[in-house]
């Protein structure tokens, strides 16, 4: 069936450097799409999110990209910090009820000093 | 403003066994959602609630999964009876509205462990 998945399962990144956390989806009908922070022993948290009808969309030290073309979405954390550490989880909206939406499977995203 | 409430935090439970978990959403959220998160994965919707209609519930397995929001408000989501694979993290969040791009707020989880 169709899916939201991710390439990479743990990302290690350097304190002050960029993150970049992919995200491919197979879905063609899918419209809307969101970023989610999950730390340990929490409930998922709302990073970002972006409609098809758009590329880029900013948020505070938060980029999301979307290329419609090859089906891939894509999380830029600037300056990550060690409070950045979490699992990142892409999902889309199904398409046939609003905020039903399909979960990836997460990247573990871990800060190091 | 109160998040998602839901309680309990922690319940281990035998096969068999019956167990029930409770969600206080947002407080004039219409929109309520169970998910299930089994470790390692993303979330999975198990039942979508607007005020206390069923909005959705395909994926809900209703031979042991039922849930219900009375007067629009509360949610109660009862497994009877649990299998081991029911382990897992059930998390309830909240929405304002219907609608494409109204922003989820989640709960902190009630972890239950199937023995």
């Amino acid at each position: 069936g169709e899916s939201v998945g991710l390439h990479l399962p743990t990302l290690s990144v350097q304190e002050g450097d960029n993150s970049i956390i992919n995200c491919a989806y197979s879905n063609s009908a899918s419209d809307y799409f969101i970023w989610y922070k999950q730390e340990s022993g929490k409930g998922p948290q709302f990073i970002i999110d972006i409609r098809s009808n758009m590329d880029k969309r900013q948020g505070q030290r938060v980029t999301v990209l979307l290329n419609k073309t090859v089906k891939h979405l894509s999380l830029q954390i600037a300056a990550t910090q060690p409070g950045d550490s979490a699992v990142y989880f892409c999902a889309e909206n199904m398409g046939d009820s609003w905020g039903k939406l399909q979960f990836g499977a997460g990247t573990q995203v871990v800060v190091t000093p | 403003e109160a998040g998602v409430a839901q309680s309990p935090r922690y319940k281990i439970i035998e096969k068999r066994q019956s167990v029930a978990f409770w969600c206080n959403p947002i407080s004039g959220h219409a929109t309520l959602y169970w998910y299930q998160q089994i470790l390692g994965q993303g979330p999975k919707l198990l039942i979508q609630f607007q005020n206390n209609g069923v909005v959705d519930d395909s994926q809900l397995p209703k031979d042991r999964f039922s849930a219900e929001r009375l007067k629009g408000v509360d949610s109660t989501l009862k497994i009877q009876p649990a299998k081991l694979e029911d382990s897992a993290v059930y998390l309830c969040a909240s929405s304002l509205v219907y609608s494409l791009n109204t922003e989820a707020f989640f709960g902190q989880g009630t972890r239950l462990t199937v023995v």
